[in-house]
């Protein structure tokens, strides 16, 4: 039982390339989500998807298109890469609802020159 | 608006020592709150979490918090600190039953357990 993976852990891009981030769930989990993590701004919300087939804007959408491929993976796209998108995405999943725990994955570090 | 603050960026406390880690919150109706810790290079790991109930609620590695509703607050403490416990710690609150389960989280608070 791996939890939360995300591939890849490092990356480095040029302004302009494009990539994806992977993330997949072993937990047979609803929703699944995906943040970016920046010094002194704790985690802010990409995009989420409550259940396979549905994705939603989070607080920073803007730059970034996501899929929910099945019910075990959400991945992250950036068409464009800008040096802002420099951070530390992490992927996390749960069961629907407020009171529900996320778990999270190990996170991939971009680096956006 | 909902929000989330932890006042502290950074605690420093003596190994032995109890620590508090401090976290209030701004949120219509109950609140649903998390703690969450974070090693170096590592991802989010689960404490604890207050839904309902009694307002102190225990959690992994000898990790507790209290929730107090009239000051709006959900402190994470623990009576006797371990160099191990060393890591950055993030408080949360749920948006809420019709948002899906998204969270707010604290901008982080580097706890530092010096020997």
């Amino acid at each position: 039982n791996a939890g939360v993976t995300q591939t890849p852990k490092f990356q480095v891009l040029k302004t302009g390339q494009s990539m994806t981030l992977q993330c997949a769930q072993d937990m047979n989990h609803n929703s699944m989500y995906w943040y970016r993590q920046d010094p002194g701004m704790g985690l802010r919300l990409i995009y989420y998807s409550a259940s396979e087939g549905t994705t939603d804007k989070g607080e920073v959408p803007n730059g970034y298109n996501v899929s929910r491929l099945n019910k075990r993976e959400f991945s992250l796209r950036l068409e464009s890469a800008a040096p802002s998108q420099t951070s530390v995405y992490f992927c996390a999943s749960s069961e629907p609802g407020a009171r529900e725990t996320q778990y999270f994955g190990p996170g991939t570090r971009l680096l956006v020159l | 608006a909902q929000s989330v603050a932890q006042p502290e960026d950074q605690v420093n406390v003596a190994e032995g020592n109890p620590l508090t880690v401090k976290c209030t919150y701004s949120v219509s109706g109950n609140p649903y709150l998390f703690w969450y810790v974070q090693y170096p290079n590592r991802g989010l790991q689960f404490l604890l979490k207050y839904i309902t109930g009694d307002n102190l609620v225990k959690g992994s590695y000898g990790f507790e918090a209290e929730f107090n509703k009239s000051q709006t607050s959900f402190h994470l403490k623990k009576p006797s600190a371990l160099v191990s416990d060393s890591a950055l710690y993030f408080c949360a609150v749920s948006r809420g039953y019709n948002q899906g389960g998204k969270l707010i989280f604290g901008q982080g608070t580097e706890l530092s357990v010096k020997p």
